[in-house]
């Protein structure tokens, strides 16, 4: 079974400059997570979706974050403008939807704002 | 709002000790505890998923346990190897539909 697959791996940017990152689930699930990981600290919340519908977008940062998953299937989440506190890792995540499911993670996109 | 604690954040073992790692919370209403496994620079892989009306799960040389009413958790690793060097995570779920609460995270090393 393939994972959650994620890209880039890395990325680098200049504050006030936009970047997006990718996220393929597991086939077949319905619910879709966006987290952001700063060093040392667990990871946050910044999006639920079931399906394509937002289920929790409560700590999404609406001025400069947002995000869509077409067709409930890949999602980009994208940044404009960055911000150098942006700086951190951001996971994507999948479940099946079920009850007590658990989740899988990919491995990350790792962003630097210089 | 549910806030998620980990103590320590760091911890050191020789080879073959046991060892627990503790997990505390601050709303005993939850739905389920998953405890992760996550290796520098990779995502989070799930261990034990623990229900709400379960009080332990086990897979291997891995045990968690859950206190609802105390608000705790602990993973127990028996007879730990190098191999179990890693950070790890426990989530907190408030509803099946809701987010999962994540503590910080305890970064084991196991010394040869």
């Amino acid at each position: 079974e393939a994972g959650v697959a994620q890209s880039p791996r890395y990325k680098i940017i200049e504050k006030r400059q936009s970047v997006a990152f990718w996220c393929n689930p597991i086939s077949g699930h319905a619910t879709l997570y966006w987290y952001q990981q700063i060093l040392g600290q667990g990871p946050k919340l910044l999006i639920q979706f079931q399906n394509n519908g937002v289920v929790d977008d409560s700590q999404l940062p609406k001025d400069r974050f947002s995000a869509e998953r077409l067709k409930g299937v890949d999602s980009t989440l994208k940044i404009q403008p960055a911000k150098l506190e942006d700086s951190a890792v951001y996971l994507c995540a999948s479940g099946a939807g079920r009850a007590n499911e658990k989740l899988f993670f990919g491995s990350g996109t790792q962003l630097s704002v210089l | 709002k549910q806030e998620v604690t980990q103590i320590p954040a760091a911890l050191s073992v020789p080879e073959g000790e046991n060892l627990v790692l503790n997990c505390s919370f601050t709303d005993s209403a939850i739905y389920n505890l998953q405890w992760f496994r996550q290796d520098p620079g990779k995502g989070l892989t799930s261990l034990l998923l623990i229900q709400s009306s379960q009080r332990e799960q086990t897979s291997g040389r891995l045990n968690a346990s859950l206190d609802k009413s105390s608000g705790r958790s602990t993973l127990y690793i028996a007879a730990s190897q190098p191999g179990d060097s890693a950070t790890y995570l426990c989530a907190v779920k408030r509803t099946n539909a809701g987010k999962s609460t994540f503590g910080d995270g305890t970064t084991l090393t196991v010394k040869p």
